[in-house]
């Protein structure tokens, strides 16, 4: 079945980087692109940029540009998503999601990673 | 950069009609799809390109979207519906969320 799963918790130090994985399975994972979702503690969805399975064109949201990188590599049919220069408002849990080529909608998650930015 | 307003809570009895909208300035004019998230887990597409259920995802959820609204509708709403709930739209390639609305069913 379709399923998307990601690496597990880290606890990372402020101005550190972290880096997410999110192996994809059960579909050609070059027909679809990968977003990046984050939810802060009690907080709603942010959409933090996204990338083409295809070609690994990515377009990121505007307040992460410079900090975010977006990657993927089809031998695995992983993507990764880095952050770097973190800071304590950057705790969250990180999703990856599958955007439908079909539909545009994030027709299937992986389960979470919970990041902490801590001293 | 494109926002989408959400009321933060809705409250229906059970067996009632909930409605959750979702505004945003012409967003009728693109596709919007709705996430429902339960406690602890990631959430899941309810509807999407406005009206449409994936399989799976029961009759009593409905959605339209027209001039500056779109609108989530839970008909008949059962204790397990309640969550909180996300639309989502595509400003050119920028995903945007609206802030949720936390369905509660008294």
């Amino acid at each position: 079945q379709v399923q998307l799963v990601q690496s597990g918790a880290e606890v990372k130090k402020p101005g550190a980087s972290v880096k997410v994985s999110c192996k994809a399975s059960g579909y050609t994972f070059s027909s679809h692109g990968i977003s990046w979702v984050r939810q802060a503690p009690g907080q709603g969805l942010e959409w933090m940029g996204w990338i083409s399975g295809k070609n690994g064109n990515t377009n990121y949201a505007q307040k992460l540009q410079g900090r975010v990188t977006m990657t993927t590599d089809t031998s695995t049919s992983r993507a990764y998503m880095e952050l770097r220069s973190l800071r304590s408002d950057d705790t969250a849990v990180y999703y990856c999601a599958r955007r439908s080529l079909d539909t545009d909608a994030f027709d299937m998650w992986g389960q979470g990673t919970m990041v902490t930015v801590s001293s | 950069s494109y926002e989408l307003t959400q009321p933060p809570s809705v409250s229906v009895s059970p067996g009632q009609t909930a409605s959750i909208t979702c505004s945003g300035d012409k967003l009728g004019d693109r596709y919007a799809s709705w996430y429902q998230q339960k406690p602890g887990q990631s959430p899941v597409v309810v509807i999407y390109q406005d009206t449409k259920r994936p399989s799976g995802i029961p009759e009593r959820f409905s959605g339209s979207n027209s001039g500056n609204t779109a609108t989530l509708t839970v008909s008949g709403t059962q204790a397990m519906d309640e969550a909180d709930y996300y639309c989502q739209a595509w400003d050119s390639s920028t995903g945007v969320f609206g802030g949720g609305t936390k369905l509660t069913v008294l």
